[in-house]
């Protein structure tokens, strides 16, 4: 079955600290994972995706198929990242649907 | 840029009554879905459409649910006879392809009183 996890639901830092948000995956096949961010009272938007290999806003993600992770990394948080982030996974053996995780809640306090 | 975009943006219903949220994906986009989000939840898919029917569904979308897209631009998703239960942000997407980015648009809030 096709799973995405997100263990952490609230995950708080200090502007400047570094950030992970931890993704972890279940699935059969090669897997196309993505970030999601949803700022505050905005649509949900496509943060990053792992074939694209780019960082986006400073956040960079690499997908470890040993580990079955995909997690998303930024060195230096600031405070507009505060966002609700979810990891998405998709894939020719996800039918025509995506899975999403929970989503984790990240407040950059300054 | 193009986007997705949704109407109502907020509908309270009473629980029984049928609703229709309609959406209107990217013009040059050929998969359509709706998602879901419950208050505090994760995002839920619901169904995708594909080629003027629906591709994939779950557990969700039962018999009160249904899709349609009437004229080649509205993507509308109809609930039959509300519940308490589906009070929800309803989340339209589309992409150009089964694996590609999803454009989600606002959102929908359901309210079922």
């Amino acid at each position: 079955a096709q799973r995405v996890t997100q263990p952490e639901k609230l995950l708080s830092v200090f502007k400047g600290a570094p950030v992970e948000l931890k993704c972890n995956y279940s699935y059969s096949g090669s897997p196309e994972l993505f970030w999601y961010v949803q700022y505050s009272r905005q649509r949900l938007q496509l943060l990053l995706r792992h074939i694209s290999r780019e960082s986006i806003k400073g956040f960079t993600a690499d997908l470890n198929k040993g580990e079955t992770s995909f997690h998303l990394k930024k060195p230096f948080a600031q405070e507009e990242d505060s966002a609700m982030y979810y990891c998405a996974l998709g894939g020719p053996n996800t039918g025509n649907q995506f899975y999403f995780g929970t989503g984790t809640s990240l407040t950059v306090i300054p | 840029e193009p986007e997705v975009t949704q109407t109502p943006s907020h509908q309270v219903t009473q629980m029984g009554q049928e609703v229709i949220l309609r959406c209107v994906p990217i013009s040059n986009h050929l998969y359509f879905y709706w998602y879901r989000q419950i208050l505090g939840q994760k995002v839920e898919f619901l169904v995708s459409f594909y080629n003027n029917e629906i591709s994939e569904k779950s557990e969700i979308f039962d018999d009160q649910f249904s899709v349609e897209r009437p004229d080649g631009s509205n993507f509308t998703l109809k609930i039959r006879s509300t519940k308490l239960e589906d009070s929800a942000m309803y989340f339209c997407a589309s992409s150009q392809t089964n694996t590609g980015e999803l454009f989600f648009g606002e959102g929908s809030r359901l309210t079922v009183l």
